[in-house]
């Protein structure tokens, strides 16, 4: 089976503009979560999908939003982005229970210059 | 509000010495305990997990923990380390509410081990 696939691996974007990061479920899962992970912070929850509807929020600011399709693909867009966006992105997906393994990907690797 | 405290953010062993990583949490709600590690410039793997049951939780790699619950921690061990162990551990708690996945993360201990 497929792992968790997100695209792109790496990305630069500058100051005020905006960026959309993908993410592909293994198959069957229907919850995908985001994390936000940077040095400073550590791993930080963005929100959770499940059945294309935001079913959990972190504590982050409007300019970061997601959506989830019905085949479960996910993608998280961040507007007008600021250095401190700078992070690696990480997608979960898991099946919709808690206490459910959730099965990470490899990360999107954003730097704003 | 949950919560997770990784004592040490560097843990330095010898090869074949006790690997022992400490995790406290904190939970209005009975807690799901997980250890993922991570890998550089990759994702999160994850070790062991505590759901119910048997408090004493055995992984991948010789990895375990124990669930205490009187003492909120969930330590993990690992007998005898090997080089292939250096990594950097996260221990993680959410909540057993049927439904929320989200994940609450501990800072992260890096695991060197040495020759």
């Amino acid at each position: 089976k497929a792992g968790v696939t997100q695209t792109p691996r790496y990305l630069i974007k500058t100051r005020g503009q905006q960026v959309t990061l993908s993410c592909s479920p293994i198959s069957g899962h229907r919850s995908v979560s985001w994390y936000q992970q940077t040095p400073g912070q550590g791993l930080q929850f963005l929100f959770e999908y499940f059945s294309e509807t935001q079913r959990n929020k972190g504590n982050f600011p409007g300019r970061f939003s997601g959506r989830q399709f019905s085949n479960s693909r996910s993608e998280m867009n961040v507007s007008t982005l600021e250095l401190g966006d700078s992070a690696l992105y990480l997608c979960a997906s898991s099946l919709p229970s808690s206490g459910n393994e959730q099965f990470f990907g490899p990360g999107t690797r954003l730097t704003v210059l | 509000a949950q919560s997770v405290t990784q004592l040490g953010s560097h843990v330095s062993v010898s090869e074949g010495a006790l690997v022992l990583l400490r995790c406290n949490y904190s939970s209005s709600v009975p807690p799901y305990l997980f250890w993922y590690v991570q890998y550089p410039n990759q994702g999160l793997q994850l070790l062991l997990k505590y759901t119910t049951g048997a408090t004493l939780v055995k992984g991948i790699n010789g990895f375990e923990a124990e669930f205490k619950k009187s003492e909120t921690s969930f330590h993990l061990t690992k007998p005898s380390a090997h080089m292939s162990d250096a990594a950097e551990y996260f221990c993680a708690v959410s909540k057993n509410t049927g439904t929320a996945s989200k994940l609450t993360f501990g800072t992260g201990t890096r695991l060197q081990v040495t020759l």
